[in-house]
């Protein structure tokens, strides 16, 4: 399964709104996941089952989507959100043997 | 509170076998619903997950890397460990050990660590 994200940069300044899209080649629904991943950091989660928050995840980190289709919106940045995105789907319908795959990120600067 | 450290060879000549084992701390390695993954990132392809031990002892491999690769898991010592073979230029990467829970995703990681295939 093909993860495809866009934007592939959003260039914003904080307090704006962050929409960023996750597409997959075919549906992964309801386990699409996003990590935020800063520079020498490994990746956290945010969210999982498409639309639950991690644990300790503020709410302005927003995210939704069914079938192929997911958006993950952060509706005010902060100066500690400025990262790199990267969805991942592990889709129990296709099951492992096909391998988890993640998307090749979306970088909010 | 769950903690990962991986460790293991930082540098492997083309050829031979990449070894990493990752170690679990505060918590137990066997649990219903607990798999033992290891994802890799390099710049050329992004993050890739390798493939992941259930705490049941199975295994499920990425199709593109099966044939090179293994996962075992030590309960005894609280740890799990990556084997793969005939590593090439292609293996270099940083490569990171994560708790997935069922339904949860991955949610906890280790801090990874750099492995680079040179002569």
């Amino acid at each position: 399964i093909v993860l495809t994200q866009s934007p592939g940069t959003l260039s914003l300044s904080p307090g704006d709104r962050a929409t960023l899209s996750c597409r997959a080649s075919e549906s992964v629904s309801p386990h699409l996941a996003w990590f935020q991943q800063k520079p020498g950091r490994a990746p956290r989660l945010l969210i999982y089952g498409a639309s639950s928050r991690a644990t300790g995840i503020p709410d302005r980190f927003i995210a939704s989507g069914s079938g192929t289709d997911f958006t993950l919106t952060i509706s005010r940045l902060e100066p500690d959100d400025f990262a790199v995105y990267f969805c991942q789907q592990y889709g129990q319908q296709s099951g492992p043997s096909t391998g988890w795959t993640f998307g090749q990120g979306t970088r909010v600067e | 509170q769950l903690q990962l450290q991986e460790s293991g060879s930082g540098l492997v000549k083309p050829s031979e076998t990449l070894s990493l084992t990752c170690a679990v701390s505060g918590g137990p390695i066997s649990g219903d619903g607990y798999s033992w993954t290891w994802i890799r990132q390099s710049s050329g392809k992004g993050l890739e997950w390798i493939g992941y031990i259930h705490y049941s002892g199975s295994t499920f491999y990425n199709p593109s890397l099966k044939s090179r690769v293994a996962i075992s898991i030590d309960r005894s010592k609280n740890q799990f460990s990556l084997k793969v073979t005939s590593v090439t230029a292609a293996d270099t990467a940083v490569y990171y050990c994560a708790r997935e829970v069922w339904y949860h995703g991955l949610d906890v990681w280790g801090q990874g660590t750099t492995v680079t295939v040179s002569s």
